[in-house]
């Protein structure tokens, strides 16, 4: 069972480009979302999905896309990279959403844009 | 909007000594959530409380939550250095699905 896979692991982009990081998961989970991790800020959550087709704006949603076109996928996309978007993301999954199930996580990417 | 704030940030202890861990946040919650992260690692799962009241335990760690002063601790007894990690609460917004975390507090247990 291999749970939540993020990829890629590590990545370094340039100022403009833009990019996907891809969130797979195979335990059936609806809900499923994306955080940025930063040094004093904690987790902040970006968007957040509560099953296929269904999308919604987290904390600190601009600069990133999501689609969620199948219960397994649940893709970040930054459109134009940003110094500011250089962070830690982790997406995770529940069963059936935050209200009744923890979270599971990714191991995590790491983005430098610089 | 909901705040989750916790304190300390950062808490450095001897092995030993017992200490505890607050999570305040602002606004009705429905769950509220602990989890560790190891450095470098991803975050996992401690507790679940679920009601005014709850307590939970396991090994030196036991959390409680108070709804009214939307409070939750998290208190380490006798402290080992395998507990060294980052801890943070997170709640869930009454009302929605957005899960929203604190800051985290590093604990470094000094042998």
């Amino acid at each position: 069972n291999a749970g939540v896979t993020q990829t890629p692991k590590f990545q370094v982009l340039k100022t403009g480009q833009s990019m996907t990081l891809q969130c797979a998961q195979d335990m059936n989970h609806e809900y499923m979302s994306w955080y940025r991790q930063d040094p004093g800020m904690g987790l902040r959550l970006i968007h957040y999905s509560v099953g296929a087709g269904i999308t919604d704006q987290g904390e600190v949603p601009n600069g990133y896309n999501v689609s969620r076109s199948t219960t397994e996928d649940f893709p970040l996309r930054l459109l134009s990279a940003a110094p500011s978007q250089t962070s830690v993301y982790f997406c995770a999954s529940s069963r059936d959403g935050p209200k009744r199930n923890v979270l599971t996580f990714g191991a995590g990417s790491r983005l430098t844009v610089l | 909007e909901l705040k989750v704030e916790q304190n300390p940030l950062f808490l450095s202890m001897q092995e030993g000594k017992n200490y505890t861990i607050y999570c305040n946040y602002s606004t009705t919650s429905d769950r509220l959530y602990w989890y560790r992260q190891d450095p470098g690692k991803s975050l996992e799962s401690l507790f679940v409380l679920l009601s005014n009241g709850a307590v939970k335990q396991e090994g030196r760690l036991m959390a409680s939550l108070d709804t009214k002063a939307r409070l939750s601790t998290l208190h380490i007894t006798a402290a080992v250095h395998d507990l060294s990690a980052t801890y943070f609460c997170a709640v869930t917004v009454s009302g929605t699905y957005k899960y929203i975390f604190g800051t985290g507090t590093r604990l470094k247990v000094l042998a």
